[in-house]
């Protein structure tokens, strides 16, 4: 079964940059992933579908600071010019017939 | 607007039993397959179950099959998890999430709601 990795954490200031991983298992480097935001008390908000490619479709309404890359397996969430309200948890999830998968999540703090 | 709003939630004792409702508007219910995800309080996101959009085909994580039944009423445009043996385990908060279609081999989860808290406790 598919198993996705993430940091625990990850810090960057306001108005910079920062590059979130999310790293699929061995056999599986293929895999479509998505993005997934997570803001306290909040339900989670669809970010963006990513394929190994690089080649991202991002959610309704979601800023031009949001962006997915990838490389051999590992799937990226960049996220430019960081706003206080982007301090949130992110998960990336893919999935298969009769399952879907998240990473542990990573939490972005913004400085 | 696409909206997802859960509703169900509270506190039961272990052993007791709870069902979850998902009401969906905003779009054509039937055509989509729809699934339970849950936060346990400091933990990541745990999928829990995913049923397809005629409700057909039913799927479970194996910390859940055997306790807790998914289902849905296309008439209705609600979404369903039907929790038996409770543990405290399962104390989380439980949202459902809609997928951008119907496809068995699956695909992200495009919209999400809010969330409605369960709490397994003596």
């Amino acid at each position: 079964q598919v198993v996705l990795t993430q940091s625990p954490s990850a810090s960057a200031s306001l108005g910079a940059s920062v590059k979130l991983t999310c790293t699929l298992s061995s056999g599986h480097s293929s895999y479509d992933i998505a993005w997934h935001q997570h803001q306290p008390e909040k339900g989670p908000r669809f970010l963006m579908k990513l394929n190994s490619a690089g080649t991202h479709s991002k959610g309704d309404g979601i800023p031009n600071r949001f962006s997915g890359s990838s490389s051999g397996a590992e799937r990226y969430l960049t996220i430019s010019s960081l706003q206080s309200e982007d301090e949130a948890d992110y998960y990336c999830q893919t999935w298969g017939t009769g399952i879907r998968v998240f990473g542990g999540g990573t939490k972005l703090t913004v400085l | 607007e696409v909206q997802l709003v859960e509703s169900g939630g509270g506190l039961v004792q272990p052993g007791g039993s709870l069902r979850l409702s998902c009401a969906a508007s905003g779009f054509t219910f039937r055509n989509y397959a729809m699934s339970w995800v849950r936060q346990a309080p400091g933990k990541g996101l745990e999928w829990v179950s995913m049923i397809s959009g005629s409700g057909e085909n039913t799927y479970y994580a194996d910390s859940v099959r055997g306790r807790f039944t998914i289902s849905r009423d296309n008439s209705k445009n609600t979404l369903y998890l039907q929790m038996n043996s409770l543990r405290v385990e399962d104390t989380a908060v439980y949202y459902c999430a809609k997928d951008p279609g119907d496809r068995l081999s699956g695909d992200a989860f495009d919209i999400w709601g809010q969330g409605t808290m369960v709490t397994v406790s003596s």
